[in-house]
């Protein structure tokens, strides 16, 4: 099956620094990548649609200005959260669509922020 | 943008019994379901897809049912075990393929 792997698995960080989570599709090609937040025992939210060769799409609510997304090639997907604070730590997860339009959900990464 | 509601929040049951987990969504124009399975900590693992046209979806114990009309969706596992504590997600789609998810239903099954 499809599969997706991010890195790093867990960062901390000083409050004010900024943090690149990358996402992976490593057997197959992905034009559309998705970037989810979950908060301690709650579900996954859906930040952003990362799309290859073009602008991400946030959701409400999301800024783009502090989660800044980048589609470089079909296999990579970058979201970088720029001056993280405390209320940024969060599990971040990213998902690809494949060819079948079925979502691959890569492994996540624990963002602690100090 | 879909609404998802997973019934119940958390679930404890001692090994051996059957466990029906329940997922409902708002627009019924779906063209899929997924159910996940997540450990806690970890990403994502894909369970089952059901299709539109499907009305279920089997993998060894488990089982997921669709009914669109109704907006519902249950997951049956069977003859449960220690190792299938863990959160079950379900999910639908919405706009362009994005995921709506459920907030989940915590599965606790008792040696």
């Amino acid at each position: 099956g499809a599969v997706v792997s991010q890195h790093p698995s867990r960062v901390i960080c000083k409050s004010g620094t900024s943090v690149k989570i990358e996402c992976r599709s490593l057997d197959f090609q992905a034009t559309t990548m998705f970037w989810y937040r979950q908060f301690p025992k709650q579900s996954l939210m859906l930040m952003a649609t990362s799309n290859e060769g073009s602008k991400a799409t946030y959701e409400q609510g999301v800024e783009k200005d502090k989660f800044l997304i980048n589609h470089a090639s079909l296999t990579l997907s970058t979201l970088t959260v720029t001056s993280a604070h405390p209320e940024d730590s969060s599990f971040y997860i990213c998902s690809a669509r494949d060819n079948l339009d079925v979502s691959s959900f890569g492994p996540g990464t624990r963002l602690t922020v100090l | 943008k879909q609404e998802v509601t997973q019934i119940p929040a958390a679930l404890s049951v001692p090994e051996g019994e059957n466990l029906v987990l329940n997922c409902s969504f708002t627009d019924s124009a779906i063209y899929n379901l997924q159910w996940f399975r997540q450990d806690p900590g970890k990403g994502l693992t894909s369970l089952l897809l059901i299709q539109s046209s499907q009305r279920e979806q089997t993998s060894g114990r488990l089982n997921a049912s669709l009914d669109k009309s109704s907006g519902r969706s249950t997951l049956y596992i069977a003859a449960s075990q220690p190792g299938d504590s863990a959160t079950y997600l379900c999910a639908v789609p919405w706009g362009d393929y994005k995921l709506s998810f459920g907030a989940g239903t915590t599965v606790t099954v008792r040696a």
